[in-house]
């Protein structure tokens, strides 16, 4: 399977505990997303990796989220002391560079669906 | 600011119907993409097609077909002779398209559709 790949599918954790999440993009592609999706909305940017450098972070990513890709391959996501308010689906995504202003689609994993309980 | 409003929250229509759905957006940029995605139950978002503000041609693939009309900022979605597979949640996004652009995207709500046997 050579698409992006999300490790854990599901994950449950008491309040307060800390969580990581890893993203696998497609091998070739040196943009990677994290995205964060509420039942019945469309997903939020949270930020943006181009290689190993973090270009991007949105306001909804507070100081209890920490995003890396240390290789400029796979990325970790982690939240600390989490809080019910951070249950939802986190996607991560990968794309092509957007050459000479071409935009290029973004592949996305399937999500890890976090529940804090 | 750029917006994306996808006014239909649900459509439930019978099997070998034809359905649209509507995706309206706000943009001040002269230059951006538009994208169709479509999240089936299992969660991945699945790339449908992405259209530049420069090509108003219409597009047909297969079943599905899309209608892009500057004129009134919308990029609705047709599919004709549905069928159950299709029934997913489908969202509608923007993005900008400007050199070394970091290719946020800006989702709409998402329009649920079932498609009942």
């Amino acid at each position: 399977d050579t698409g992006v790949s999300q490790d854990p599918r599901h994950k449950i954790t008491k309040r307060g505990q800390n969580v990581t999440f890893r993203c696998d993009p497609i091998s070739e592609h040196n943009r990677l997303y994290w995205y964060r999706q509420t039942l019945g909305q469309g997903p939020e940017f949270l930020t943006y990796f181009q290689n190993e450098a973090q270009l991007e972070k949105s306001r909804l990513l507070s100081d209890r989220f920490s995003a890396e890709r240390p290789k400029g391959s796979f990325s970790t996501l982690e939240i600390q002391r989490t809080e019910q308010g951070d249950s939802a689906m986190y996607l991560c995504a990968s794309s092509l560079p957007n050459d000479r202003g071409r935009g290029t689609e973004a592949f996305f994993g399937q999500g890890t669906r976090l529940t804090v309980v | 600011a750029q917006k994306v409003t996808q006014a239909q929250t649900e459509i439930s229509v019978v099997e070998k119907e034809d359905v649209t759905l509507d995706c309206v957006y706000e943009t001040r940029d002269t230059t951006y993409y538009l994208f169709w995605y479509k999240q089936p139950p299992s969660g991945e978002l699945v790339f449908l097609i992405r259209r530049n503000s420069f090509d108003e041609q219409n597009e047909i693939s297969g079943r599905y077909s899309w209608n892009f009309q500057k004129s009134t900022s919308s990029f609705n979605f047709t599919i004709t002779a549905s069928q159950v597979v299709d029934s997913a949640v489908y969202f509608c996004a923007l993005s900008e398209a400007q050199l070394n652009s970091n290719y946020q995207l800006i989702w709409g709500a998402g329009t649920k559709l079932i498609i009942k046997p």
